[in-house]
């Protein structure tokens, strides 16, 4: 079991380019969400999928876009970065029946700068 | 909203010290409340899961106590220790499976 797979774990972009950030489980998990961490503002909900094929926006959902063709992968794409996308990204995921004994497991992260 | 808040920022502590650490959540309509352990430059480690219907869980020198009707949850770690210098996370969850997290309590464990 590799849990929650993250990649890559760093990126540098320019202004006004584009990106995956690729997020896999191998847990069969239905539930997979992003959130980003940014110091003094806590770890933000970006967009979660409640299975695949079903995805809703989080908190600060704009100036990204996500799809869940498989119950194992949740790209998160940034169609045209801006500098206020500097930001560590994880991605999540749990199962999504009895949500009260959800455990929710975390991947490393990606460490992303835009210039 | 649902705003969850840990106060102080930081803390330090001697190595063989009892501390406890807070949590504060302004809605009480929640599933569970999770316990993270972030180390530096890392992912999230859940350390403990209490479910609403829960008073408390324990895991080894970890014990989350939860008050839902008070909004407030504490971590209790005893005989504290180098290695459990991080910073632990408090979250909330709620419909959805969306979780609120707090900011964050950095502890430093002196040796």
């Amino acid at each position: 079991n590799a849990g929650v797979t993250q990649t890559p774990k760093f990126q540098v972009l320019k202004t006004g380019q584009s990106m995956t950030l690729q997020c896999a489980q191998d847990m069969n998990h239905e539930y997979m969400s992003w959130y980003r961490q940014d110091p003094g503002m806590g770890l933000r909900l970006i967009h979660y999928s409640v299975g695949a094929g079903i995805t809703d926006q989080g908190e600060v959902p704009n100036g990204y876009n996500v799809s869940r063709s498989t119950t194992e992968d949740f790209p998160l794409r940034l169609l045209s970065a801006a500098p206020s996308q500097t930001s560590v990204y994880f991605c999540a995921s749990s199962y999504d029946r009895g949500v009260a004994k959800n455990i929710q497991y975390f991947g490393a992260g990606t460490r992303l700068s835009v210039l | 909203k649902q705003e969850v808040t840990q106060i102080p920022a930081a803390l330090s502590v001697p190595e063989g010290e009892n501390l406890v650490l807070n949590c504060s959540f302004t809605d009480s309509a929640i599933y569970n409340l999770q316990w993270f352990r972030q180390d530096p430059g890392k992912g999230l480690t859940s350390l403990l899961l209490i479910q609403s219907s829960q008073r408390e869980q324990t895991s080894g020198r970890l014990n989350a106590s939860l008050d839902k009707s008070s909004g407030r949850s504490t971590l209790y770690i005893a005989a504290s220790q180098p290695g459990d210098s991080a910073t632990y996370l408090c979250a909330v969850c709620g419909a959805n499976s969306k979780l609120t997290f707090g900011k964050g309590i950095t502890l430093s464990v002196r040796p």
